[in-house]
């Protein structure tokens, strides 16, 4: 079992309001990873870090925003939910081994956040 | 484009028998190709991962195949049992980049009947 966590695990919450989903892993992972996944779809990438103070987007076009201020945490906000916000947000971690090639590493998922916007 | 197509999108087996699902994929350059279960409302946990020079590779009931020729993979499940029930997902990831950015295809739903 992976120790990565995500809160809330369900939210549902009404169009404008600010939400920040947790994402957070205790097993000293530098990459961190967002994902987006829609039912029945493939997991589309949204965010990424490679470190503390990086931050990168993914390859789907997505209104949240993320922060790393400490390796453990990585939480993506949305400053005005819409109902095509309402999705399942899957947070995943790798770790990062010099002279391991990256490519390799093993990719390991929280939970997921089942996000609807009313 | 990098893709991943997955077939059968859905599967109903009984329990106790086997089953084969498949994974095609247009990745390149290639790197790894992973087999991920997704039970339903959770995130995925990886079954198998496999670099380029592996044939196969099993785990417990689960045995992941790659012909890198052909693209092609297959995840294998003898003596299907209820829990078996999830979504299958093939994730191939490429050379191109540090990150080791993952494509994933859509999933198989395998659901087991008693």
């Amino acid at each position: 079992e992976a120790d990565i966590y995500q809160t809330p695990r369900y939210l549902v919450i009404g169009t404008g309001k600010k939400i920040t989903l947790e994402c957070s892993q205790t097993m000293g992972h530098d990459k961190m990873y967002w994902y987006q996944q829609d039912p029945g779809m493939e997991l589309h990438l949204i965010h990424y870090s490679y470190g503390v103070n990086s931050t990168e987007k993914g390859d789907l076009s997505s209104e949240s925003t993320v922060s790393r201020i400490r390796t453990e945490h990585f939480p993506l906000t949305l400053e005005s939910a819409r109902p095509s916000h309402t999705s399942q947000y899957l947070c995943a971690s790798s770790e990062s081994v010099a002279g391991k090639v990256s490519q390799t590493y093993e990719q390991y998922f929280g939970p997921g956040t089942r996000l609807t916007v009313t | 484009k990098n893709q991943v197509e997955q077939s059968p999108q859905s599967l109903i087996i009984l329990e106790g028998k086997n089953c084969t699902l498949q994974c095609n994929y247009t990745v390149s350059p290639f790197s790894n190709l992973r087999w991920y279960k997704q039970d339903t409302g959770r995130g995925p946990v990886s079954l198998t991962i496999m670099t380029f020079s592996e044939n196969t590779k099993s785990n417990g009931r689960y045995t992941a195949t790659l012909d890198a020729d052909t693209k092609q993979s297959s995840l294998h499940i003898t003596a299907s049992q209820l829990s078996d029930s999830a979504s299958y997902i093939c994730v191939v990831s490429d050379r191109g980049s540090t990150l080791g950015r993952l494509y994933f295809g859509r999933g198989t739903q395998l659901t087991v009947w008693p």
